[in-house]
């Protein structure tokens, strides 16, 4: 079946600029993560979604960032006002359940921000 | 604060070697804990992953082994190929979050014809 898919794959933006970045899960999985992935680092977690509610977004840095998942499926990930910091990989992860749960993590291939 | 360290950072062998990846974590109290594979420029594969519970998982040539109480997990890989070379991450799910996973840097894996 389908894997977790992200777009764009490459996104060039200017200082100051709104981006979205979205995330489609594999179908059925109620867990979906965000993190952030800076050149030579692992992936740091952003927000994690179970169904449609935040259910932990303290990895978000400020609040340009907010993320969403209406309908408990696709998530969009929102930055505001982009700064030259915000670049890096953005990967979303899903899972057919979250928290204490003994599922794996599925990735997908991410999308490259670039602020310029 | 729940940190990972993968030593080496970069490791490079002749084919056919068998290796270890050293994974250590701050904070024994993991839920479960996951190792990755990334070539350049793309996402996560999921190679194994151990439950708290568990000493170690197989998966063909790879082999994860899990102390939890030493805050230790190791990544065997047998007679190693050129087409294993990428970035090797390990991640741990702390047992009070949840579920987000906290990686290493990893370790970058060249395996040499």
């Amino acid at each position: 079946g389908a894997g977790v898919s992200q777009t764009p794959s490459n996104k060039v933006t200017e200082k100051g600029k709104y981006v979205e970045l979205r995330c489609d899960p594999i179908s059925g999985h109620t867990a979906l993560y965000w993190y952030r992935q800076s050149l030579g680092q692992g992936p740091e977690f952003l927000i994690y979604f179970q169904g449609t509610g935040a259910a932990d977004d303290s990895g978000l840095p400020n609040d340009r960032f907010f993320a969403v998942r209406p309908e408990g499926s696709v998530s969009t990930l929102k930055i505001q006002r982009t700064e030259r910091g915000d670049s890096a990989v953005y990967l979303c992860a899903s899972s057919p359940g979250g928290g204490r749960s003994p599922y794996e993590q599925y990735f997908g291939p991410g999308t490259r921000l670039t602020v310029t | 604060k729940q940190e990972v360290t993968q030593i080496p950072a970069a490791l490079s062998v002749p084919e056919g070697e068998n290796l270890v990846l050293n994974c250590s974590f701050t904070d024994s109290a993991i839920y479960n804990l996951q190792w990755f594979r990334q070539d350049p420029g793309k996402g996560l594969t999921s190679l194994l992953l151990i439950q708290s519970s568990q000493r170690e998982q197989t998966s063909g040539r790879l082999n994860a082994s899990l102390d939890k109480s030493s805050g230790r997990s190791t990544l065997y890989i047998a007679a190693s190929q050129p087409g294993d070379s990428a970035t090797y991450l390990c991640a741990v799910s702390d047992g009070g979050s949840q579920g987000n996973l906290i990686f290493g840097k990893g370790t970058k894996l060249s395996v040499k014809p």
